[in-house]
């Protein structure tokens, strides 16, 4: 199975740009990397998705290098309720899927 | 659209006993997953279905069985449940398999506990 690892937690305040790095082994070759965003008691919400290089939308940014190896959340401006716990999910060489261990956020005013 | 709806919400059940837990969704996707979340952890996925008639395993299959004889519908059954399947169950959907460029709708979550 692919291995994950994030950050447990990270603290910033609001306006800020906050980066969250997931770092994933045996990924599959043409697997996308995705990132969730969970509220307590709430299922996750899709943020973003990408295969590789970088991808933007109106909410985050995503940054992969070539290797695959890591992907980088980045979200500009946090404000308050960007507070949440971060995932990222990836498929494995058996096309199993795999979220991350999560990264808390906490966002100050 | 309702979405991908759970029932029930919350469950008490002793050792031993069988339950199932429903999850359905109406946005006709042809993809749906059971995953279970531990406290303070990250999703794990326990079995999915590609579509109707199709069912595979994910990481933590053992104790429960899911069929799919319908697009709409996945329930999730406990054959036997023990305090180790004490979890935040939830289920999603998506139109495709989400690792091929799609993303997953999830459910409100069965917060079940095994006494």
């Amino acid at each position: 199975l692919a291995k994950t690892t994030q950050p447990i937690s990270m603290d910033s305040y609001e306006g800020q740009e906050v980066n969250i790095t997931c770092s994933h082994n045996n990924i599959a070759t043409n697997d996308y990397i995705t990132w969730y965003q969970q509220f307590p008691s709430q299922g996750p919400r899709f943020i973003i998705q990408g295969y590789k290089t970088k991808v933007t939308n109106e909410v985050a940014s995503l940054f992969i290098p070539a290797d695959r190896k890591s992907s980088t959340l980045s979200l500009p401006r946090v404000s308050l309720s960007d507070t949440a716990v971060y995932y990222c999910l990836v498929g494995d060489e058996a096309d199993k899927l795999i979220f991350g261990t999560g990264t808390r956020l906490q966002v100050f005013p | 659209n309702a979405g991908v709806t759970q029932t029930p919400k919350f469950q008490v059940l002793k050792t031993g006993q069988s339950m199932t837990l429903q999850c359905a969704q109406d946005m006709n996707h042809e993809y749906m997953s059971w995953y279970r979340q531990d406290p303070g952890m990250g999703l794990r996925l326990i079995h999915y279905s590609v579509g109707a008639g199709i069912t595979d395993q994910g990481e933590v299959p053992n104790g429960y069985n899911v069929s799919r004889s319908t697009t709409e519908d996945f329930p999730l059954r406990l054959l036997s449940a023990a305090p180790s399947q004490t979890s935040v169950y939830f289920c999603a959907s998506s139109l495709r398999d989400p690792m091929e460029s799609d993303e997953q709708y999830f459910g409100p979550g069965t917060r079940l506990t095994v006494t």
